[in-house]
């Protein structure tokens, strides 16, 4: 198994507060990304990184913010959760834009927010 | 905009049998097709990567298929065991250089397989 973790694993938050989700990785791999997964939506993109603090957004990214300060490390902010945010949430990553470009899961975060 | 549809949502088949699962994507200018598994609560396991150029992979009792220009792929299940029961996922990479937009995988929705003992 690619070596990802994510922390928490699972998280209940209250309307309002902000909420750091972490996705650490021991591959080295260069890209890194952050979905979340909703029935009748599948999953989504919401950020994603190519590289230590390079960062773009994706299909649903607002309300969320990424940092990425070291190549194992890609957080990713709810500034203000939002029951609309109650998830669950995925780190991936993949070593290469054009070759290697397999991408592997974490095992989720579960978020609630109340 | 990339749309993928997995057909059939939902799958109850007996054991032994083997199975088809598709999947179509609306853009062909991808760059690679990737097939996951997912148990219930858990992440997803990678299961086969398609590169564009290729036509298909094999991997133990599974194969997939890509014809890029129809926007379509198959898994393959050969012989299928109560193990099998999980939700297939399939995941389409945009190509390089495509333009704008946002990268990563665009995913389908599933298809959610039970294998009957």
């Amino acid at each position: 198994d690619a070596g990802i973790t994510q922390s928490p694993r699972h998280k209940v938050t209250e309307t309002g507060t902000p909420v750091t989700l972490r996705c650490h990785q021991t591959e080295n791999h260069r890209y890194m990304y952050w979905y979340r997964q909703d029935p009748g939506h599948g999953l989504r993109l919401i950020h994603y990184s190519y590289g230590v603090k390079d960062t773009d957004k994706g299909e649903v990214s607002d309300g969320y913010s990424v940092s990425r300060s070291k190549t194992e490390d890609f957080l990713l902010t709810l500034e203000s959760a939002t029951s609309s945010q109650t998830s669950v949430y995925f780190c991936a990553i993949s070593e290469s834009e054009l070759l290697n470009t397999e991408a592997f899961f974490g095992q989720g975060t579960r978020l609630t927010v109340v | 905009k990339q749309e993928v549809t997995q057909i059939p949502a939902a799958l109850s088949v007996p054991e032994g049998e083997n199975l088809v699962l598709n999947c179509s994507f609306t853009d062909s200018a991808i760059y690679n097709l990737q097939w996951f598994r997912q148990d219930p609560g858990k992440g997803l396991t990678s299961l086969l990567l398609i590169q564009s150029s290729q036509r298909e992979q094999t991997s133990g009792r599974l194969n997939a298929s890509l014809d890029k220009s129809s926007g379509r792929s198959t898994l393959y299940i050969a012989a299928s065991q109560p193990g099998d029961s999980a939700t297939y996922l399939c995941a389409v990479l945009r190509g390089p250089y495509s333009g704008g937009g946002a990268d990563g995988l665009t995913f389908g929705k599933g298809t959610h397989l039970i294998i009957q003992p």
